[in-house]
Order: C-alpha cells, then sequence, then structure tokens
C-alpha cells in the first residue's frame, strides 16, 4: 500500500472512446502529478497540480485533459486517443509542491492503458 | 531544456558480483533522487541527495553526489536477486524533477 490508489489498474479503449483515469492519495500532499511511462523512454511528467492549481502542462496534447477537484484527487480524462498513447500512467504525489525541493515523489501502482 | 542522462541502459550480473549505474545532468542540480522500479511495478523512492559530495549508504547501497552536483551514482555491492529492477536517477533544478531512462539490472542466481 503506497498511500497513492490509483483506477482502473487496467484500461483498453478504442480512439473513440471517453474513459478517466483516477488517483486518490491518502498521505495529506500538497502536489500530485501525472507521468507517462513508455518502453525504453524515461518518465515523462504531464502535468503538476500544486495545492489544486495546475502549475505545469508539459505540451499534452489536448486529448488529454487533467482535473483536480482537490488536493486528493486527481483525475486524467481521455478522449480520441491515438495508438502511440498506449502506455502505463503513473500518478504521484509529494508533500510540497513548486520550488528547489519538492520531496521525494509517491507513485501510485499506474493504469496501463491500451488504445486499440 | 534540462536533460538527465543515465548509463549504462542494462546490465546482467552473476549473484554476488558488485553493480554501478551513473547519472549525468547538463545542469546544476539543486538535489538528486533514485527510484527503484521493480519489474511489473511502480518507481518506489530510495535516497535523495542535496549536499556537493554527499556520500549516503543503504545497506549495500552507496549513492553519491558529485562536488560539482551535476552528476550521481548508485553502487551495490554484491548484488542479490531481490536487486532485480530498474533504478532511476531524478534530477531536480528549479521546480523542474527530470528523470534518467532508468538501468536495467538483471542478476541471475
Amino acid at each position: 500500500e503506497t498511500g497513492v490508489t490509483q483506477t482502473p489498474r487496467h484500461l483498453v479503449m478504442g480512439m473513440t472512446n471517453k474513459k478517466s483515469l483516477k488517483c486518490e492519495q491518502h498521505l495529506g500532499h500538497n502536489a500530485m502529478y501525472w507521468y507517462k511511462q513508455s518502453a525504453k523512454k524515461p518518465l515523462e511528467l504531464m502535468f503538476v497540480y500544486s495545492l489544486e492549481e495546475r502549475v505545469e502542462n508539459n505540451s499534452v496534447p489536448s486529448r488529454f485533459s487533467p482535473e483536480c477537484p482537490n488536493s486528493s484527487h486527481l483525475f486524467l480524462h481521455l478522449h480520441t486517443l491515438q495508438p502511440e498513447d498506449s502506455a502505463l500512467y503513473l500518478c504521484a504525489s509529494s508533500p510540497r509542491g513548486r520550488g528547489a525541493n519538492t520531496g521525494e515523489l509517491f507513485f501510485g501502482e499506474g493504469s496501463r492503458l491500451t488504445v486499440l | 531544456g534540462q536533460q538527465v542522462m543515465q548509463i549504462p541502459q542494462y546490465q546482467h550480473v552473476q549473484e554476488g558480483e558488485d553493480f554501478t549505474t551513473y547519472c549525468n545532468s547538463s545542469t546544476t542540480l539543486s538535489n538528486i533522487q533514485w527510484y527503484k522500479q521493480r519489474p511489473g511495478g511502480h518507481p518506489v523512492f530510495l535516497i535523495q541527495l542535496v549536499k556537493s559530495g554527499e556520500v549516503k549508504k543503504q545497506k549495500r547501497l552507496t549513492f553519491q553526489f558529485g562536488e560539482a552536483k551535476k552528476n550521481s551514482s548508485l553502487h551495490i555491492t554484491a548484488t542479490q536477486t531481490t536487486d532485480v529492477g530498474t533504478y532511476f536517477c531524478a534530477g531536480s533544478a528549479g521546480s523542474t524533477l527530470t528523470f534518467g531512462k532508468g538501468t536495467m539490472l538483471l542478476v541471475s542466481p
């Protein structure tokens, strides 16, 4: 149990579907993150929320839409995805948000997404 | 932008042999973190280094941060099969934490 819970763990969707990934942290942290992990690539930071405010958006295509309704919950809404979007999507939280030392990242177990 | 290079990409050792992975940043870092990801798992935080020249140990693992705060290493002494996984460094400069591609370690019994 990492304190960061992601659902669903596995998701298969067609390119015309709309789905959402959910992340919940029970650690009282101030920052939450979405990362994409593809084979043979570094972990790619997608979005950062600090105190429920989006503070970073790394040129992610608009077919990925994040939502942070409160400091404990983070969603990633998916629509009209492409096969190359298939990857492991990892949610993480950290004690602090922007700044020189965010503290360690606590990762969830990830949502394995396959786009057909 | 900031780049973090990690070598080697892959290493296969016999149980009992030592292992080292190296991390180099294109910019000076405020701190560096190390994570381990077991096969099929998620990254788990190992340690954070902040000071120039810092050395920290966790049992058989030794972490170093370079004097210039642009490079770091993780050394495992006498590897065990439980050490299998991918080891990532992540460097922080300002508000950005940038991950390396990781070094995948395989340990044969």
